[in-house]
């Protein structure tokens, strides 16, 4: 079965500082990955999403930045941390076809407090 | 892209049944989706509508109606262990999810 890892569970920064979230799924190939945030009352923004190695899509202008070095790991990561950045961060994958169906799975998030 | 509404919170009784309603705006519409969210925690999958219609598992179903641009998920015999949030998200042609805000439910004894 399928299962995704995402570290660490929480994360306290001060401004300035650089970021890595890591996240990797096992089980599966090639699979669809995401990176969300999710602010505090707010739902869920779609950061950025990769369909293959190398191959990453960003969907909005900030000063994070993704990359997936190997097919079934994604990295998060900042140079220099905002106080904006603070938020709750998801790694989820999904998969083409049968027997998913292309549903998003979670990972367990990273709370990261930038103070 | 997409525009998607649903209520911020509700409120109901232990054993009872509560709808969340979902409205929607898409460029291209390829499946509407519900998540379950407790707090802190990521979320886990519960429905997915693609074609008109309900969709019914267990206690949960789930309703689509595309010409309509809506959906809702009907919640019954509610538990305590249901009060959490409720993540409604639209796939779109190019097969990306954007989620609702949530609908915080919490049930009462």
């Amino acid at each position: 079965s399928q299962t995704i890892h995402q570290w660490p569970a929480t994360l306290v920064q001060p401004v300035g500082s650089p970021l890595s979230l890591e996240c990797t799924v096992e089980g599966t190939s090639n699979p669809n990955l995401y990176w969300y945030r999710q602010a505090a009352g707010r739902g869920l923004q779609l950061l950025f999403y990769s369909v293959g190695i190398g191959q990453i899509s960003s969907e909005v202008p900030q000063n994070l930045s993704a990359s997936r070095p190997q097919d079934r790991q994604f990295i998060l990561s900042s140079k220099k941390l905002l106080l904006s950045d603070s938020g709750f961060y998801l790694c989820a994958w999904s998969q083409w076809g049968p027997p998913t169906n292309e549903k998003l799975f979670f990972g367990s998030g990273t709370q990261l407090s930038v103070l | 892209g997409q525009n998607i509404d649903q209520p911020t919170e509700m409120t109901a009784t232990e054993g009872a049944i509560v709808q969340i309603n979902c409205t929607y705006q898409t460029s291209g519409f390829n499946g509407l989706f519900w998540y379950q969210q407790h707090a802190g925690e990521a979320p886990t999958f519960l429905s997915y509508n693609v074609l008109d219609g309900l969709e019914e598992k267990g206690r949960f179903s789930s309703f689509l109606s595309r010409s309509k641009g809506y959906s809702y998920l009907l919640l019954k015999e509610l538990q305590m262990k249901d009060s959490a949030s409720y993540l409604c998200a639209v796939r779109d042609i190019y097969y990306k999810l954007s989620f609702g805000a949530g609908t915080t439910v919490t049930v009462r004894a």
